[in-house]
């Protein structure tokens, strides 16, 4: 199981956002952040708990392991507010995702 | 440029079945593992199935296991979901995804998603 925190964050432009994912077991480095706006599909900003994937702006960092993770945004952007899912691939099937932080003005 | 582009989703009925399609350009699809993941509207996303590079390997979430099918024609570039004994609560987006073959790590790729709607 992985448990995102805050639900919501409300923060505005230029402000630090650190999200929260902890699992209830070990999942080694095997998580992933996506971010999801309404209307699109999950976009995959973090791979492997630090990587970030291809195209996806400096602003954004993962770090952790084991059961604790971070997404940190260091400096928001109007398009950075959205919701964001974190999922685990260490464990599976089933393959799990948290259950989101919504990141808001 | 990849794209994976998602269809066949409609409404239906209780208990009715619905073949979803998940068509791949610009990347090979035999090169990868492929997953659908859902998502209920105004919920969070859910794994519903897998299906590894070969065929040889596949998994179902326990919500769909025994209704739904996945399936795959790399010649044709394609992957499919075989949704039978439909329920409301299958209602949702579903989106094709691929992971690499050898670590299941994430490549990125995700389709645009299709809407499936369940209700009498």
């Amino acid at each position: 199981v992985l448990t995102q925190s805050p639900a919501t964050l409300s923060l505005s432009p230029g402000e630090r956002a650190t999200l929260s994912c902890r699992a209830s077991q070990s999942v080694s480095i095997f998580l992933a952040w996506y971010q999801q706006k309404p209307g699109q599909a999950p976009r995959l900003l973090i791979y492997d708990a630090s990587n970030r994937a291809a195209g996806v702006p400096a602003r954004f960092s993962g770090s952790g392991s084991g059961t604790d993770f971070t997404l940190t945004i260091s400096s928001l952007e109007p398009e950075d507010f959205a919701v964001y899912y974190c999922q685990q691939r260490q464990h599976w099937p089933p393959l799990t995702f948290g259950g989101g932080t919504r990141v808001e003005i | 440029e990849v794209q994976l582009v998602e269809s066949g989703g409609v409404l239906v009925q209780p208990g009715g079945s619905l073949r979803l399609s998940c068509a791949a350009s610009g990347v090979s699809l035999s090169d990868y593992g492929m997953h659908w993941v859902r998502q209920a509207p105004g919920k969070g996303l859910e794994w519903v199935s897998y299906i590894s590079a070969r065929s040889d390997v596949i998994y179902y979430a326990d919500s769909v296991k025994g209704r739904f099918t996945i399936t795959r024609d790399n010649a044709k570039n394609s992957l499919h979901l075989q949704m039978n004994s439909l329920r409301v609560e299958d209602t949702a987006i579903y989106y094709c995804t691929s992971v690499d073959v050898l670590m299941h790590k994430p490549t990125g790729h995700w389709g645009q998603g299709t809407l499936v709607t369940v209700s009498s």
